[in-house]
């Protein structure tokens, strides 16, 4: 399998700032990542698919101005969220497939203050 | 891929098995079953997938019924720590490198003392 590690695994930032969220594949090389956010009580939303070299897709209705993604390693991507706002507080997860299923990143909890 | 229905919530006695149910009606000839499952604030968690055989593991069992518009997943001995969101996913083919996992709503799963 897998093993996908997310830093940090939470960040309070103040509103107007912008906050970078890494995550790792440890023993993976992963041109593809993706990228879910989570409110609370709702399900995972995918955001966009990170791509190794190249520009990230985006899901119909994410900002691609305001989710800033790199993904300039096999084993690295990012994600930042520029000039943050109170509605942005989110649950962040990033993923890696392959060997049959999906490994996830332990989640980044945003809190916009 | 095919949409799932799950119960929007369910409850189970420590000890008991956990018995999950998902309706896939609409599930083609190609489309796999998984089953993944996330405790609070983490990421979420592969169990297990089939595609018309029942399954076991260490985790859990799949059963997915004859004409496969349904399934079930099965906790046999649940406890405190099974208590988390599980996810019914049915996407075409096996999640290879790079395929995306489309969350739906999940049935929350509160196993009681």
């Amino acid at each position: 399998g897998a093993v996908v590690s997310q830093h940090p695994s939470r960040v309070i930032c103040k509103s107007g700032t912008s906050v970078k969220i890494e995550c790792r594949s440890l023993d993976f090389q992963a041109t593809t990542m993706f990228w879910y956010r989570q409110f609370p009580k709702q399900s995972l939303m995918l955001m966009a698919t990170s791509n190794e070299g190249s520009k990230a897709t985006y899901e119909q209705g994410v900002e691609k101005d305001k989710f800033l993604i790199n993904h300039a390693s096999l084993t690295l991507s990012t994600l930042t969220v520029t000039s943050a706002h109170p509605e942005d507080s989110s649950f962040y997860i990033c993923s890696v497939t392959g060997f049959g299923e999906a490994f996830f990143g332990q989640g980044t909890r945003l809190t916009v203050v | 891929d095919a949409k799932t229905t799950q119960p929007t919530s369910m409850d189970c006695a420590e000890g008991r098995a956990a018995n999950l149910p998902c309706n896939h009606s609409t599930i083609s000839g190609n489309e796999y079953v998984y089953w993944y499952r996330q405790i609070h604030s983490q990421g979420p968690q592969y169990i297990i997938h089939g595609l018309k055989n029942n399954e076991t593991n260490e985790m859990a069992s799949l059963i997915i019924t004859e004409d496969r518009k349904s399934s079930t997943l099965i906790l046999p001995h649940a406890t405190l720590r099974d208590t988390a969101v599980y996810y019914c996913i049915v996407r075409a083919g096996i999640m290879e490198y790079g395929n995306k996992l489309v969350f739906g709503a999940g049935t929350i799963l509160r196993v009681k003392s």
